[in-house]
């Protein structure tokens, strides 16, 4: 069974450029989680997805973060314009469902914002 | 609110020596606890999990058990492999349906031969 597969794995790009990340779920799981590690920390939530609805987006800064996952399955993480601060790990997982189901992790896409 | 306390890294052993890293958690209700790891240029692996009081969970030599008096969830393993080298991460979902896993800072592993 293949894994959670995200693209790309790497990405540099200057402050105020758009940048997007991209997730492939394990086929099958309806609920998609995008977190966000910073060096040195653990994960934090940036949104979940239950199918194609987002059930939990309150982490997410809004005013440069838009996030969708059309058909319940893909989804796109999008920052516009990209700050400084927004160099980290971004991580996409999945689970099989809601409720304290395991979380399967992709390898994540690291960004440096310069 | 919810959080997850780990023990500060790096932790540095000799192979075949006993490991233990520290777990503490500050949680409403009765959540369920998860230890993940990510081995060098790798995503996140679930290492094991305890969904309630005095569960064990196991995996790969690795033990953990809630111990909800003391709110703890130390993971153990008798003799570490350089192989075990890795970033460690204690996590735990509330108990209320609809969650994400909140996790702790991380604790890094390094085993030598």
């Amino acid at each position: 069974e293949a894994g959670v597969v995200q693209s790309p794995r790497y990405k540099i790009i200057e402050k105020k450029q758009p940048v997007a990340f991209w997730c492939n779920p394990i086929s099958g799981h309806n609920t998609l989680y995008w977190y966000r590690q910073n060096l040195g920390q653990g994960p934090e939530l940036l949104i979940r997805y239950e199918n194609e609805e987002a059930v939990d987006d309150s982490q997410l800064p809004k005013d440069r973060f838009s996030a969708e996952r059309l058909k319940g399955v893909d989804s796109t993480l999008k920052i516009q314009p990209a700050e400084l601060g927004d160099s980290a790990v971004y991580l996409c997982a999945s689970s099989a469902s809601d409720f304290q189901e395991t979380q399967y992790f992709g390898p994540g896409t690291r960004l440096l914002v310069l | 609110g919810n959080s997850v306390t780990q023990m500060e890294g790096p932790v540095t052993l000799s192979e075949e020596a006993f490991l233990t890293i520290n777990c503490t958690y500050t949680a409403t209700g009765y959540p369920s606890l998860f230890w993940y790891v990510q081995y060098p240029g790798e995503g996140l692996q679930l290492l094991l999990k305890a969904t309630k009081a005095d569960d064990k969970g196991s995996n790969k030599g690795f033990e953990a058990t809630y111990r909800k008096e003391t709110t703890s969830f130390h993971l153990e393993k008798g003799s570490v492999q350089v192989s075990d080298s890795a970033v460690y991460f204690c996590a735990l979902i509330p108990n209320q349906a609809g969650t994400a896993l909140i996790f702790g800072k991380g604790t890094t592993l390094s085993v030598s031969s």
